[in-house]
């Protein structure tokens, strides 16, 4: 079965600091993954996506994320936050051999501090 | 790439009243659609999809209901809302490597 876990509910970083939001994920066939944004009642904005190819894929406003197979990982990070950054985070996984749903974790709020 | 309508950004509504929540597509044909609570502002809860015209699968036994009459056209709605219905409403439409997510409707039962 697909499964998408963000074991963070919350992270906090300080202005400038490197971010990481983290993702690992369960498919049985190629995974494409996915990261969006969701800022307060708002839709959920793409950032970037993995289907095939470099394992670190760069996305939006600074964004990017490194697809690691054997940890079955799709960290997200940035390497200097702005306080611009806070919002509500969402990883995505959908098995690229079928045709099934994407499934969504259950996102991590991120807090930049100034 | 494609862009979602979705109306109304906010609404309150009494208990026992009906709802109709639409979202409509554009920049693409015969999308897959998708009707989305998020509660809390936390995690997505897949409420209805659907591949086609007429065509709808419910994922969640509730209260609510939705229809596809036309090709880009995806309606959500409710004979009787309840209190429990409140929350943030996202109508999604995917391709094979991206969805695309309406602004959202933020729903009160007062």
């Amino acid at each position: 079965a697909q499964s998408v876990a963000q074991p963070e509910d919350q992270v906090n970083v300080a202005e400038g600091n490197p971010l990481t939001v983290k993702c690992t994920y369960s498919v049985s066939g190629n995974p494409y993954l996915f990261w969006y944004v969701q800022y307060p009642n708002r839709g959920l904005q793409f950032l970037l996506k993995y289907i095939t190819g470099d394992n670190l894929v760069k996305g939006s406003y600074g964004f990017e994320a490194e697809f690691n197979k054997s940890q079955t990982s799709f960290h997200l990070k940035k390497p200097s936050a702005l306080v611009s950054d806070s919002a509500l985070y969402f990883c995505a996984v959908r098995d690229g051999d079928s045709n099934y749903q994407l499934i969504w974790g259950a996102g991590t709020k991120l807090i930049i501090k100034p | 790439s494609q862009t979602i309508h979705q109306w109304p950004a906010t609404l309150v509504q009494p208990v026992g009243s009906p709802l109709s929540l639409e979202c409509t597509v554009e920049g693409t044909s015969n999308p897959n659609l998708y009707w989305y609570r998020q509660a809390a502002g936390r995690g997505l809860q897949l409420l209805f999809y659907s591949v086609g015209i007429g065509q709808i699968s419910s994922e969640v036994p509730q209260n609510l209901s939705a229809s596809r009459p036309q090709d880009r056209q995806f309606i959500l709605s409710s004979k009787k809302l309840l209190l429990s219905d409140s929350g943030f409403y996202l109508c999604a439409s995917r391709t094979n490597t991206e969805a695309f997510f309406g602004q959202g409707t933020r729903l009160t039962v007062v």
